[in-house]
């Protein structure tokens, strides 16, 4: 079956980066582009990026450019979301998820105090 | 890319139907049949109900349809189970590889 499996809660210090993995297994990795999602306490969701896996193309959403690296190891059909610089806003859940949004990590929560 | 309109709130009696609109423009909802709508549980991860504006996934009951007139596409939730009480979202592709969600309806069932 198709899974997305996400790196842990982290908790960062503003001005810090973070990198969250999510292990996907169960379809034709580069056949399914990836969503990168985030949701702060209490509000709605909010796109971020997409990955397509074909050829490691990205795009991000404009209040994100300069902030946002997305990337994948093809060899173990892993994709990563690194966020730099990062402020008190930024505390949120942070989801993958497949094209067509049929298929959700399980979200990692990420603080910054 | 500012966050699609939707209503904040929508509620029905057990058996009645609610409608959610989700407007955007001619560069995202408008312009493209790529509107999908996802329910949230409190505290669960998005489930996406209908995509490509009308169609629903395999499990999804025919009370969850969408569709869409112009720039304001909708969802409507008909025969409202208890179950059904939730946050939807609306999501549209909005050109350029880029996309961009709605702010979210909360419905609450009577």
């Amino acid at each position: 079956q198709v899974l997305l499996v996400q790196s842990g809660a982290e908790v960062k210090e503003p001005g810090a980066s973070v990198k969250i993995s999510c292990s996907t297994s169960g379809y034709t990795f580069k056949n399914y582009y990836i969503h990168w999602v985030r949701q702060a306490p209490g509000q709605g969701l909010e796109w971020m990026a997409i990955l397509n896996p074909s050829g490691g193309d990205t795009s991000s959403a404009q209040s994100f450019q300069g902030r946002v690296t997305i990337s994948m190891d093809t060899s173990t059909t892993t994709v990563y979301m690194e966020l730099n610089s990062l402020r008190f806003e930024d505390t949120a859940i942070y989801y993958c998820a497949l094209a067509g949004l049929d298929y959700w990590g399980q979200g990692t929560l990420v603080t910054v105090p | 890319q500012s966050a699609l309109t939707q209503p904040p709130s929508a509620s029905g009696s057990p058996g009645q139907s609610v409608t959610i609109s989700c407007t955007g423009t001619g560069s995202d909802v408008g312009g493209y049949n790529s509107v999908s709508w996802c329910q949230q549980h409190p505290g669960k991860a998005p489930k996406v109900i209908i995509y490509q504006v009308t169609k629903r996934p395999s499990g999804v009951p025919d009370r969850f349809s969408g569709s869409k007139s112009g720039n304001t596409a909708s969802l409507t939730v008909s025969g409202l189970q208890a179950d059904d009480e939730a946050d939807y979202y609306c999501f549209s592709y909005a050109g350029k590889n880029n996309y961009v969600f709605g702010s979210g309806t909360k419905v609450t069932v009577l």
